[in-house]
């Protein structure tokens, strides 16, 4: 079965400093999707970025990015410029190509330090 | 456009009871799904419509909930009698089209309802 795994449950950084949220997943599918989801306290979910298993490129969206490293299984996040409005609760998610549920990881919780 | 909405945002039930929580998806979405988070482990899959026709439940964790999603527009998420370990987050997501040709829509999640039995 398919797993996602983050390793960090609470992470501080510094406004305007840059950070990295970990993620590993595990899965026997060659393709597959991977995203970053978002929850700000008390608000909803939303995705942040996303990424399909057969582009070689790392996904970007203005000041997050991702580095997919498809054979050691890895896709973590990072934030450039940290802004206070960062500061939320970080899903990293997988869904495999064709499927409809989505397994996400534990959750890594993000603080911002002004 | 209106997002995925949850309701109630917060129920507080006594172990026995029964509980309804309703999703209303963004308007137009086919797909619909319900997922729950156990505090301090990862959100877990539950069940999956496709218009009013549940197209994956394997997610249900037990016969105590049931969910139903009439004429293809809101759902609703019953937990009858309500047990403590149902205690969580309960969130709703909905997505556009179904499934095909192998391509993966945005599923867009609403913001969940807290869900305690004490």
């Amino acid at each position: 079965a398919q797993t996602v795994t983050q390793s960090q449950p609470e992470m501080s950084v510094q406004e305007a400093e840059t950070v990295t949220l970990s993620c590993t997943y595990d899965t026997s599918e060659s393709d597959y999707y991977l995203f970053w989801y978002k929850q700000p306290p008390s608000r909803q979910m939303i995705l942040v970025i996303r990424q399909e298993a057969y582009k070689q490129q790392n996904a970007t969206e203005n000041r997050f990015s991702v580095n997919f490293q498809k054979a050691a299984k890895s896709f973590s996040l990072k934030i450039s410029d940290s802004q206070l409005g960062d500061a939320a609760m970080y899903f990293c998610a997988y869904n495999e190509y064709g499927d409809d549920k989505i397994i996400f990881g534990k959750g890594t919780r993000l603080h911002i330090l002004p | 456009e209106a997002g995925v909405t949850q309701f109630p945002s917060h129920s507080v039930i006594e172990k026995g009871q029964t509980v309804t929580l309703r999703c209303d998806p963004i308007s137009g979405h086919d797909n619909l799904y319900w997922y729950r988070r156990v505090m301090g482990k990862e959100i877990k899959f539950l069940l999956h419509f496709v218009k009013e026709s549940k197209q994956d439940e394997s997610g249900m964790p037990n016969n105590r909930f049931l969910a139903e999603r009439t004429g293809g527009t809101y759902s609703t998420l019953k937990v009858q009698p309500a047990e403590l370990e149902d205690s969580g987050v309960y969130f709703c997501a909905s997505s556009q089209d179904a499934i095909s040709g192998g391509s993966t829509d945005t599923q867009y999640f609403g913001p969940g309802t807290r869900l305690t039995v004490l």
